[in-house]
C-alpha cells in the first residue's frame, strides 16, 4: 500500500516570502506526483503534475521538484490568494491513487 | 468549458443506501476514466473509486469495497456512485473528477455533501 506523508502540517508565511512544502512516498513512484491547492468550500485545483509541470494557468511562482520518493512544492513570493491547504497525490493511469494528509499554508 | 456537477447528496440514516451522480459536459466523457474522491468534514482528501472509460474496469478504496459501486452511462455523460450500508464514517463531501490518460485529476466537480446521521 502506497502511503504519502507531508510536512510540515502547518506553515505560517508572510506575504512576499517563499514557502517550501515536502511530500514523501513510501515507495518509489517515478514522477507520477501531483500537487493540488484547496481553499475552504472549494474543490481541489491541480497545480503541478509529473512532479514538476505546471498545470494550465498556474503562475510561475509555483514550482515542483523531486522524483522517486521525495518531492517538493515551492511557492515563491506568496500572494494572499495562495493561502490554503496543499495536497500531494500519487497517480497512475490506474490505481493505486493516494493523497497526502495536506499542508495548511496560512498567514503569519 | 469542462464542467462536472455532482448531485444526490443529503442526509441519510445509518444503514441506508444512496446514489450520487455526476453530470459532465465540455469534454468527450466516453474516453476518460472517472474518479470519486471524498473529504470528511475538516479532513483531507480520500480517493474512493475509479471506473475505466468503458465501464469495464473498476477499483475501490478498501474502506468502501463491497459497499459502494461505481458505474457510468456514456450515452448520457453521467457517472454514478451507489452506496450501501452507510455509516457515520461515510459523511463527507463527495467529488467526481476526470482521470486524464496519465491518471492525474485536472478537473473536479464542486462536490455534494452526504451526511449519515440518525
Amino acid at each position: 500500500e502506497m502511503v504519502m506523508t507531508q510536512s510540515p502540517a502547518t506553515l505560517s508565511v508572510s506575504p512576499g516570502e517563499s514557502a517550501t512544502l515536502s511530500c514523501r512516498a513510501s515507495q518509489s513512484l517515478g514522477s507520477n506526483l501531483a500537487w493540488y491547492q484547496q481553499k475552504p468550500g472549494q474543490a481541489p485545483r491541480l497545480l503541478i503534475y509529473g512532479a514538476s509541470t505546471r498545470a494550465t494557468g498556474i503562475p510561475a511562482r509555483f514550482s515542483g521538484s523531486g522524483s522517486g520518493t521525495e518531492f517538493t512544492l515551492t511557492i515563491s513570493s506568496l500572494q494572499s490568494e495562495d493561502f490554503g491547504v496543499y495536497y500531494c497525490q500519487v497517480y497512475n493511469n490506474w490505481p493505486p491513487v493516494a493523497f497526502g494528509p495536506g499542508t495548511k499554508v496560512d498567514i503569519k | 468549458q469542462v464542467q462536472l456537477v455532482e448531485s444526490g447528496g443529503g442526509v441519510v440514516q445509518p444503514g441506508r443506501s444512496l446514489r450520487l451522480s455526476c453530470g459532465v459536459s465540455g469534454f468527450t466523457f466516453s474516453i476518460y476514466a472517472m474518479h470519486w474522491v471524498r473529504q470528511a468534514p475538516g479532513k483531507g482528501l480520500e480517493w474512493v473509486a475509479v471506473i475505466s472509460y468503458d465501464g469495464r474496469n473498476k477499483d475501490y478504496a478498501d474502506s468502501v469495497k463491497g459497499r459502494f459501486t461505481v458505474s457510468r452511462d456514456n450515452s448520457n455523460n453521467t457517472l454514478h456512485l451507489q452506496m450501501h450500508s452507510l455509516s457515520a464514517d461515510d459523511t463527507a463531501v463527495y467529488y467526481c473528477a476526470r482521470g486524464d490518460s496519465d491518471g492525474k485529476n485536472a478537473y473536479w466537480g464542486q462536490g455534494t455533501l452526504l451526511i449519515v446521521s440518525s
